[in-house]
């Protein structure tokens, strides 16, 4: 079983609707993620937690919101859908330690297209 | 200026080659450094940190120049399997875990 895992895969929708992307983990890791990824420009950060109740803005963070449910749950929501938005999106993971070089676990990623 | 820049590619090179990408970053406080590899369609996944005194992993050597701010990789015996986008990432600060990542360079191995 994957232990970073993402639903749905794949969502087609149409602008104005409300979307939620899911994340769950079973690694025990504390740190958690989201990133877009579309072409020519590389991953980029929309949010992260360090702990449930721990909601941080990443670099593009306008038009989405996120919810740390639990530990092992982290969801984004697109309050509402525009086609600009319209790539994929990657969950993360990571525990916190004191070195510098800890390894950040990806989902296999949720492809969305706005209409 | 972009935070961390690599060449797109695609570098296509035939089984056996040796093959050499660089990137450069902007931030010279940067802390760690890695590469990533992501297949197509894939999630990236952690090809190997990148350490001051340069490391080696097989046929992969990643390597620092602080002064210069920029990082390498180095493949040797290319192999088909090889073939992939392979994505420079820098953490700007220690302990924090906020990379970044270059928008990748893209390796073609044929036989």
């Amino acid at each position: 079983d994957a232990d970073v895992t993402q639903t749905p895969r794949n969502r087609i929708t149409k602008t104005g609707k409300r979307i939620m992307l899911e994340c769950s983990q079973t690694k025990g890791h504390d740190r958690m993620y989201w990133y877009r990824q579309d072409p020519g420009l590389g991953l980029r950060l929309i949010y992260y937690s360090f702990d449930v109740k721990d909601i941080n803005k990443g670099e593009i963070s306008d038009g989405y919101s996120v919810s740390r449910q639990a530990q092992a749950k982290f969801s984004l929501s697109l309050e509402s859908a525009i086609p600009n938005q319209t790539a994929l999106y990657f969950c993360a993971t990571s525990v916190t330690t004191g070195g510098a070089h800890n390894e950040q676990f990806f989902g296999p990623g949720t492809r969305l297209t706005v209409l | 200026r972009k935070e961390v820049e690599q060449d797109p590619g695609p570098f296509n090179v035939p089984e056996g080659a040796t093959v050499a990408f660089n990137c450069t970053y902007s931030n010279s406080a940067s802390q760690s450094f890695f590469w990533y590899r992501q297949d197509c369609r894939k999630e990236p996944k952690l090809l190997m940190s990148v350490y001051s005194s340069g490391n080696e992993d097989g046929r992969f050597t990643a390597q620092l120049n602080r002064a210069s701010q920029y990082i390498s990789l180095l493949i040797r015996d290319s192999k088909l399997s090889d073939s992939a986008t392979y994505l420079c990432v820098v953490n700007p600060r220690a302990g924090f875990q906020k990379l970044v990542f270059g928008t990748g360079t893209r390796l073609l191995v044929s036989p």
